[in-house]
C-alpha cells in the first residue's frame, strides 16, 4: 500500500535532548512538509521540502533541522534549542503544487 | 504572501442543519486551495479541492465549496449535518514554491 509513515507515534524526551522523528514516503512525491500542531493554533508550517538535497523553512523553523537525502524520507530534528517542543507533528507529502498533501498519523511529542 | 483566514474556531449545529464553515484567502496570484478533516490524534484527509476548474466543488461525505474570487472566500458547506461530522475542519492555500499554509482550524460540533 502506498502511503506515509510516522514513527514513532508517541515520544517522551527530556529537556536538552535532541529528538529526531522519522517521516518516510512511499508515493513518489517530491515535495513533503513537517508541520506542528497547537490547540488552537491549526498547523505551522517548520519546514518543507520541494526536492531531494533541497528544503525551506517554514514560518517556525527555530529550534529544528531537516534532511532530504533520499526522495522517501524527511526527518525532523527537535533540538535543545526549541524552548516548547511538546506538540504533535505532522509529516505531509504531495506531488506537486495543485494536488493534495497525503498526511501521516502523526507523532506526539512530550517533554519530560 | 499567501494566507488563510477561518473564521469561528468553534461551530455548533444540530443533526440535519446545514453545516457553514467559513475560509477566506489571501493570495496574490490564483490559488489552489483545499479543505481537510482532522478526527483526533489523526492525521488531516483530503475532504476537497479546487485548483481553477470549476468553482463550485464537490467532495466526500456530501462536502461542497464555492470559489468565489471577488469575496476571496472558499466557504465549505453540507445540507444536512451528521453526528459522525464532528470533527477538526482546515482550509488550506498553496501558491508558489509548494508551499502549504493552513488555517487555524474549525472544530465543528453535531448534537442531537
Amino acid at each position: 500500500d502506498g502511503g506515509i509513515t510516522q514513527s514513532p507515534k508517541y515520544l517522551f524526551r527530556k529537556e536538552g535532548q535532541n529528538v529526531t522523528l522519522s517521516c518516510e514516503q512511499n508515493l513518489n512525491h517530491d515535495a513533503m512538509y513537517w508541520y506542528r500542531q497547537d490547540p488552537g493554533q491549526g498547523l505551522r508550517l517548520i519546514y518543507y521540502s520541494q526536492i531531494v538535497n533541497d528544503f525551506q523553512k517554514g514560518d517556525i523553523a527555530e529550534g529544528y533541522s531537516v534532511s532530504r537525502e533520499k526522495k522517501e524520507s524527511f526527518p525532523l530534528t527537535v533540538t535543545s534549542a526549541q524552548k516548547n517542543p511538546t506538540a504533535f507533528y505532522l509529516c505531509a507529502s504531495r506531488g506537486n503544487i495543485n494536488t493534495e498533501a497525503f498526511f501521516g498519523q502523526g507523532t506526539r511529542l512530550t517533554v519530560v | 504572501a499567501q494566507s488563510v483566514t477561518q473564521l469561528g474556531s468553534h461551530v455548533s449545529v444540530s443533526e440535519g442543519a446545514l453545516v457553514l464553515l467559513r475560509c477566506n484567502y489571501s493570495s496574490s496570484v490564483p490559488p489552489y486551495l483545499f479543505w481537510y478533516v482532522q478526527y483526533p490524534n489523526q492525521g488531516l484527509q483530503l475532504l476537497l479541492k479546487y485548483t481553477s476548474a470549476a468553482t463550485l466543488v464537490k467532495g466526500i461525505n456530501g462536502f461542497e465549496a464555492e470559489f468565489k474570487k471577488s469575496e476571496t472566500s472558499f466557504h465549505l458547506t453540507k445540507p444536512s449535518a451528521h453526528m459522525s461530522d464532528a470533527a477538526e475542519y482546515f482550509c488550506a492555500v498553496s501558491e508558489t514554491y509548494n508551499k502549504l499554509i493552513f488555517g487555524a482550524g474549525t472544530r465543528l460540533a453535531v448534537h442531537p
